[in-house]
């Protein structure tokens, strides 16, 4: 079964340090996303990306973050300068495209996540 | 997410079918119900959606409403590998994770 596949699996940063996580969509997704997920918190939406552009971000997805997919592959979230507040499980997903509603007929696939943890 | 009410916890016995209410009263004509869960700290996994139609897949079944007021999300036979926090959520478009239901399966 196709996977959506997030490197590394676990990243400590010093805070004020710049991180890079690293997101490999299913190949005919084209739809992005990314969530956080603090520790004992509920999974929220950061931020949706098709046709290389953000469609919509949430009010967490501040200036420090961006996202970007440099080739056919890769989907990246990088932020910029990280605070300890940052912390936290980041996932990817992607999903099906079915006509203009890309929820309409296909779930979201999310990765397995990546454990950010800012010092 | 305000759009649905699910109970915090549930817990149902090895075997058995788990039945996971979610109450979405104030859902609009061209809103999904979709059912998610999230094992330990897992990436969250689809389950099922649906629109007015129940539906069953090889995971679980799906059961609609008329007035489209409520669901619930029926695991056959419930397994110990079943125990995790299953969200039901409303959207015509992103996915957005309210609190779910943290279901305990029982040995």
């Amino acid at each position: 079964e196709p996977e959506v596949t997030q490197t590394p699996s676990h990243q400590v940063t010093q805070m004020g340090q710049e991180v890079i996580l690293r997101c490999v969509p299913i190949s005919n997704h084209l739809y992005f996303y990314w969530y956080r997920q603090i520790l004992g918190q509920k999974v929220e939406f950061l931020v949706s990306f098709y046709n290389n552009e953000i469609s919509e971000k949430s009010e967490i997805f501040d200036d420090q973050f961006s996202v970007e997919r440099p080739d056919g592959s890769n989907f990246t979230l990088k932020i910029r300068s990280t605070k300890l507040e940052d912390s936290a499980m980041y996932f990817c997903a992607s999903s099906e495209p079915t006509g203009g509603y890309p929820l309409a007929n296909y779930g979201y696939t999310f990765g397995s996540g990546t454990r950010l943890t800012v010092v | 997410d305000a759009k649905t009410t699910q109970p915090p916890s549930m817990d149902c016995a090895e075997g058995r079918a788990a039945n996971l209410p979610c109450n979405h009263s104030t859902i609009s004509g061209n809103e999904y119900v979709y059912w998610y869960r999230q094992i330990h700290s897992q990436g969250p996994q689809y389950i099922i959606h649906g629109l007015k139609n129940n539906e069953t897949n090889e995971m679980a079944s799906l059961i609609i409403t008329e007035d489209r007021k409520s669901s619930t999300l029926i695991l056959p036979h419930a397994t110990l590998r079943d125990t995790a926090v299953y969200y039901c959520i409303v959207t015509v478009d992103k996915i957005i994770f309210g609190k779910g239901t943290r279901l305990h399966i029982l040995p």
